[in-house]
């Protein structure tokens, strides 16, 4: 069965440092899929990255990056000088490409990122 | 390209109370999933579709929820009846993808209904 921990209830950070949300995962599968997103006071779910178990190449757009290691099972997401806007729920998901759990994505518990002006 | 559709946006019901919550995916999207998700807790799901055939539904509590996609298009998620431990967020999300190897290109949520039971 596929699992998502993500070790980090709550972060709170003064704007402009930077701060890295830690996402661990479970799956036996060889293929799978990791994302990341956003869930700002409003509710919606604002998708922020998928990345393939296949392509373990780092991630940067803009003041986000993100650093998938499968020898840790890790797929770990940082804000570069963070800002007030950035203040939301932060998830991580985790889908198998393969068998009948396509599409079924296990989120983890979520980590509440709040940024202080 | 306009996105998921979710109504209502906010539901407030008394327990044993019935409810439904309707869902229009993006145009062509044959796979449609609906997740329920708790305060403080992440989306789990709860049933997914694809186009009106039911793909996974072992998570849905079959007591008192029901869920249909006619025509393989709209879907209505129905809770009947409601529980205190139903208060949640509904969401929504449809995918283009409807076989293996799934990519999760295009994996779109909805901004969920959000359900109160007094």
């Amino acid at each position: 069965a596929q699992k998502v921990t993500q070790a980090q209830t709550e972060i709170s950070v003064v704007e402009k440092e930077d701060v890295t949300l830690d996402c661990v995962y479970e799956t036996r599968d060889t293929t799978y899929y990791l994302f990341w997103y956003k869930q700002p006071p409003s509710g919606e779910l604002v998708f922020l990255i998928r990345r393939n178990s296949f392509d373990e190449q780092n991630e940067i757009s803009g003041r986000y990056s993100w650093n998938f290691q499968k020898s840790t099972s890790s797929f770990n997401f940082t804000i570069t000088a963070s800002q007030v806007v950035d203040s939301a729920v932060y998830f991580c998901a985790l889908s198998e490409g393969g068998g009948t759990s396509y599409g079924k994505l296990t989120f983890g518990q979520g980590t509440i990122l709040t940024v202080h002006p | 390209e306009a996105g998921v559709a979710q109504s209502p946006r906010y539901k407030i019901i008394e327990k044993r109370q019935s409810v439904a919550f309707w869902c229009n995916p993006i145009s062509g999207h044959a796979t449609l999933y609906w997740y329920q998700q708790i305060l403080g807790q992440g989306p789990k799901l709860l049933i997914q579709f694809q186009n009106n055939g039911v793909v996974d539904d072992s998570q849905l509590p079959k007591d008192r929820f029901s869920a249909e996609r006619l025509k393989g298009v709209d879907s209505t998620l129905k809770i009947q009846p409601a529980k205190l431990e139903d208060s949640a967020v509904y969401l929504c999300a449809s995918s283009l993808e409807t076989q293996v190897p799934w990519t999760g290109y295009g994996y779109t949520f909805g901004s969920g209904t959000r359900l109160t039971v007094v």
